[in-house]
């Protein structure tokens, strides 16, 4: 079992540029939440992706979109990047809510991707 | 609304002697609550969970956290630190029956071990 796997593993960007971040999910795991953690600071939730649809959001601009394919893998989008938007992404997957036991619904996070902007 | 405070940005301690790390969290309804480990350059791996059953919960690598309801805390702790423990560590919260599983973090404790 892979685990969740993102790429790419580090990115550098320039002010105003759009970025795409990917995610693929564990083997058995049809969604995927989308982390931003800033250096020194814990994860913030930005959304997360069950059905290809984007069932919670954030406090997160409009900027930042994702998408889910049929394959749960998932996008997250960064349009007009801003120097603010430097930190690590991480990508979680998890199994539907709906299915099994609650307590056994557990994330599973990704190495993450190292965003840096200019 | 759900929160968690992590008291303490950076604990210190020698190889060998206890780790407590503390957690409090604010929540309107029986909450889930996690500590996670992040080590440099890498994701998050899951140390243990709460999740009503008991309240004293063994995790991996030693270490072991208790929920306590009349304080609201979830404290981690080890009894002997090794220099392999050095790392982040982030507590979390998550709402038991809600729409989404998402995690709310604390902003973490970085444990030093020295030998």
């Amino acid at each position: 079992d892979a685990g969740v796997t993102q790429s790419p593993t580090h990115l550098i960007k320039t002010r105003g540029q759009q970025v795409t971040l990917r995610c693929s999910p564990k083997s058995g795991h049809d969604t995927v939440s989308w982390y931003q953690q800033a250096l020194g600071q814990g994860p913030q939730f930005i959304f997360q992706y069950y059905e290809e649809e984007e069932r919670q959001r954030g406090n997160f601009p409009d900027r930042f979109s994702g998408h889910q394919f049929p394959n749960y893998s998932s996008e997250l989008n960064v349009n007009a990047l801003l120097l603010g938007d430097s930190a690590l992404y991480l990508c979680a997957s998890s199994p539907a809510l709906d299915r099994g036991d609650p307590s056994e619904n557990e994330q599973f996070f990704g190495p993450g991707t190292r965003l840096t902007v200019l | 609304a759900q929160s968690v405070t992590q008291l303490g940005s950076h604990v210190s301690v020698s190889e060998g002697a206890l780790v407590l790390l503390r957690c409090n969290y604010s929540s309107s309804v029986p909450p889930y609550l996690f500590w996670y480990v992040q080590y440099p350059n890498q994701g998050l791996q899951l140390l243990l969970k709460y999740t009503s059953a008991a309240t004293l919960v063994k995790g991996i690598n030693g270490f072991e956290a208790e929920f306590k309801k009349s304080e609201t805390s979830f404290h981690l702790t080890k009894p002997s630190a090794h220099m392999s423990d050095a790392a982040e560590y982030f507590c979390a919260v998550s709402l038991y029956g809600g729409a989404t599983n998402k995690l709310i973090f604390g902003t973490g404790t970085l444990l030093a071990v020295q030998p």
